[in-house]
């Protein structure tokens, strides 16, 4: 099966820049995603890794290195509506032919003044 | 284009009633999944559906039934609730063209079992 970790929390304050990271054990890696999750609504898709590297968007990169089963989400300029739970999320090509994907436990963001 | 639709958003239920909570996609994708949420735990796969017609489990499928008969919908059926299954449910559907592949959920479920 799949195992992913990351903090269960993080802290910064506005304008700054935070790294949330994901640690994972596949055992057929596909891809990892990253999802933002605010209070009571529903999560919501921010990017996706299948190669190693660096993906931007906007203010949100993510970055993957396959050899080390590691990625994180790069959120700059941090505004207060970024306060948020974050997800990262893998897909196993050696579970369900790679249609599953599994969610980590996510890391509450929380931005301060 | 509404995207991903569920109902109802809240419901309770008494043990041992069953009940069916609705998921509709209008983006003809064909990959559609079901999620349950519980505090501190994630996103549970209960089961997931690779078109019209083929549905298979995932990680927590114990009490839930689905069906695909159209690209459309996915519904998700409790036989026999019970309190383990308050949680909030998530239905989702993916889109996989291309190299990028996006997850849309639905405004979710929220199910109280007494």
């Amino acid at each position: 099966g799949q195992s992913l970790e990351q903090p269960s929390e993080v802290t910064a304050v506005e304008g700054a820049i935070v790294q949330i990271n994901c640690t994972y054990q596949t055992s057929g890696f596909y891809g990892l995603s990253w999802y933002q999750q605010h209070d009571g609504g529903a999560p919501t898709f921010l990017s996706y890794n299948a190669l190693d590297g660096l993906e931007e968007t906007g203010r949100f990169s993510s970055f993957l290195s396959r050899s080390d089963s590691y990625g994180y989400l790069l959120l700059q300029e941090l505004q207060m509506k970024d306060s948020a739970s974050y997800f990262c999320a893998v897909r196993d090509y050696n579970t369900g032919g790679g249609n599953k994907l599994t969610f980590g436990t996510g890391t509450q963001l929380k931005v301060e003044l | 284009n509404a995207g991903v639709t569920q109902t109802p958003k809240f419901q309770v239920l008494k043990t041992g009633q069953s009940m069916t909570l609705q998921c509709a996609q209008d983006m003809n994708h064909e990959y559609m999944s079901w999620y349950r949420q519980d505090p501190g735990m994630g996103l549970r796969l209960i089961h997931y559906s690779v078109g019209a017609g083929i549905t298979d489990q995932g990680e927590v499928p114990n009490g839930y039934n689905v069906s695909r008969s159209t690209t459309e919908d996915f519904p998700l059926r409790l036989l026999s609730a019970a309190p383990s299954q308050t949680s909030v449910y998530f239905c989702a559907s993916r889109d996989e063209t291309g190299d990028q592949e996006t997850q849309y959920f639905g405004p979710g479920t929220r199910l109280l079992v007494l």
